[in-house]
């Protein structure tokens, strides 16, 4: 069966610092990934989505970046960390088999607090 | 743009049933979704209509009419644990991202 591993859990960092988020899959191969953020209380806003290694899709302009160096791998970074970026992160895989109607299913979140 | 209207909040009693609605403006579309999410959870998958009807997985049922671009989450005989968010979700392409409502928040009292 497929799951989704998601580190770390919660995160605690000062405005400006680095920020490295990761994001596995297991048990499937060429999966759709995708990045989104909630703010407490709100919806889920997409920020990044791959299709493939390498290829990285950005929905919103901000101070984040995500790469896809492995098939299954999907890091979001930050060179320098805002207020603003404080959220719950959330991960998510769908697979290629069986077309558009297939769920995309998350993991279980980073939860984000800058000071 | 995309957009997806839900309301934010409902509340219903414990043993009653309740519809969650949901319209959408989307460029493309390629099905509606639902999901659930507890406080301080992921969101999971509840249920996809790609065409127009009613969908059933147990207490909770799925409609779309794609001609009104309208859908809705029916949830019945609801329990205390079915307190939580539920959002719904529109996929504009076969390969494109769900873009997601703000999501409804559901309280089930007693």
């Amino acid at each position: 069966s497929q799951t989704i591993h998601q580190w770390p859990a919660t995160l605690v960092q000062p405005v400006g610092s680095p920020l490295s988020l990761e994001c596995t899959v297991e048990g499937t191969s060429n999966p759709n990934l995708y990045w989104y953020r909630q703010a407490a209380g709100r919806g889920l806003q997409l920020l990044f989505y791959s299709v493939g290694i390498g290829q990285i899709s950005s929905e919103v302009p901000q101070n984040l970046s995500a790469s896809r160096p492995q098939d299954r791998q999907f890091i979001l970074s930050s060179k320098k960390l805002l207020l603003s970026d404080s959220g719950f992160y959330l991960c998510a895989w769908k697979g290629r088999e069986g077309g558009g109607n297939q769920p995309q299913h998350f993991g279980d979140g980073t939860r984000l607090s800058i000071l | 743009g995309q957009s997806l209207e839900q309301p934010s909040e409902v509340t219903a009693v414990e043993g009653a049933i309740v519809q969650i609605n949901c319209t959408y403006q989307t460029s493309g579309f390629y099905g509606l979704s639902w999901y659930q999410q507890h406080d301080g959870g992921a969101p999971t998958f509840l249920s996809y209509n790609g065409l127009d009807g009613l969908e059933e997985t147990g207490r909770f049922s799925s409609f779309l009419s794609r001609s009104d671009s309208y859908g809705y989450l029916l949830l019945q005989e609801l329990q205390m644990k079915d307190s939580a968010s539920y959002f719904c979700a529109v996929r504009t392409s076969g390969n494109t991202p769900l873009v997601f409502g703000k999501g409804t928040r559901l309280s089930v009292i007693a």
